[in-house]
């Protein structure tokens, strides 16, 4: 069971809009640290797509955003494209009594319909 | 151009031994953490040991610390894992990955990583 929890999946039409929430706790999302999401084309490696919550790297398009809110986060993606059918995981820092540890959520795959 | 290549995966027998490499490119080495993170056949991510940049600090996950040891070389710009009493449940694509910010480490995201390599504990 992970850390930070995702839908295993979503789907969407071409063009439409998704949404991937990712939930924490106070120890991790809810302390203040920051939320990063990768994208995951099958049989490839990780990619990142958003850090420090809403930032995206160059070359990402626009229509990925994300953001974040109390214990939890969110990616949206709008104009959805057959491209962006992959897996997408949620990152974050979690710290509490028990240790320290870098957190993933257990990834939702995305399906473009 | 910015690259990470792992190296040393295959196929080994439960309570074995395998050292993982991760040559880098492109930047400079020697300024940023770095992290293994693995991911089981048709499972998740999961991350497995960070190290900072002078390899003064090492963090593990609970379920390898005490079996295996990350490391780096700074003057090969090479990273390494060593995995000592593996289990089947250790088989995996194992990643290097790069911190994105050096001074901030604990909150930076992971912005390059390799392609891979699979370890496979099997008898």
């Amino acid at each position: 069971q992970s850390v930070l929890t995702q839908p295993p999946s979503v789907s969407g039409a071409p063009g439409q809009r998704v949404t991937i929430s990712c939930t924490g706790s106070s120890s991790n999302i809810g302390a203040g640290y920051d939320v990063h999401w990768y994208q995951q084309l099958p049989g490839t490696a990780p990619k990142l797509l958003i850090y420090g919550n809403s930032n995206r790297p160059s070359g990402v398009p626009d229509r990925f955003s994300g953001s974040k809110s109390g214990t939890s986060a969110s990616l949206a993606i709008t104009g959805l494209q057959a491209e962006d059918e992959a897996d997408y995981y949620c990152q974050s820092y979690d710290s509490s009594l028990s240790g320290s540890d870098w957190v993933f959520g257990g990834g939702t795959k995305l399906t473009v319909l | 151009q910015v690259q990470l290549v792992e190296s040393g995966g295959g196929v080994v027998q439960p309570g074995g031994s395998l050292r993982l490499s991760c040559a880098a490119s492109g930047f400079t080495f020697s300024s940023y953490g770095m992290h293994w993170v693995r991911q089981a056949p048709g499972k998740g991510l999961e991350w497995v040991a960070f190290i900072r940049y002078d390899g003064s600090n090492k963090y593990y996950a609970d379920s390898v610390k005490g079996r295996f040891t990350i490391s780096r070389d700074n003057s090969k710009n090479t990273l390494y894992l060593q995995m000592n009493s593996l289990r089947a449940e250790d088989t995996a694509v194992y990643y290097c990955a790069k911190v994105s910010e050096p001074s901030n480490y604990y909150d930076s995201s992971l912005d390059i990583w390799g392609q891979g390599t699979m370890v496979t504990v099997s008898s």
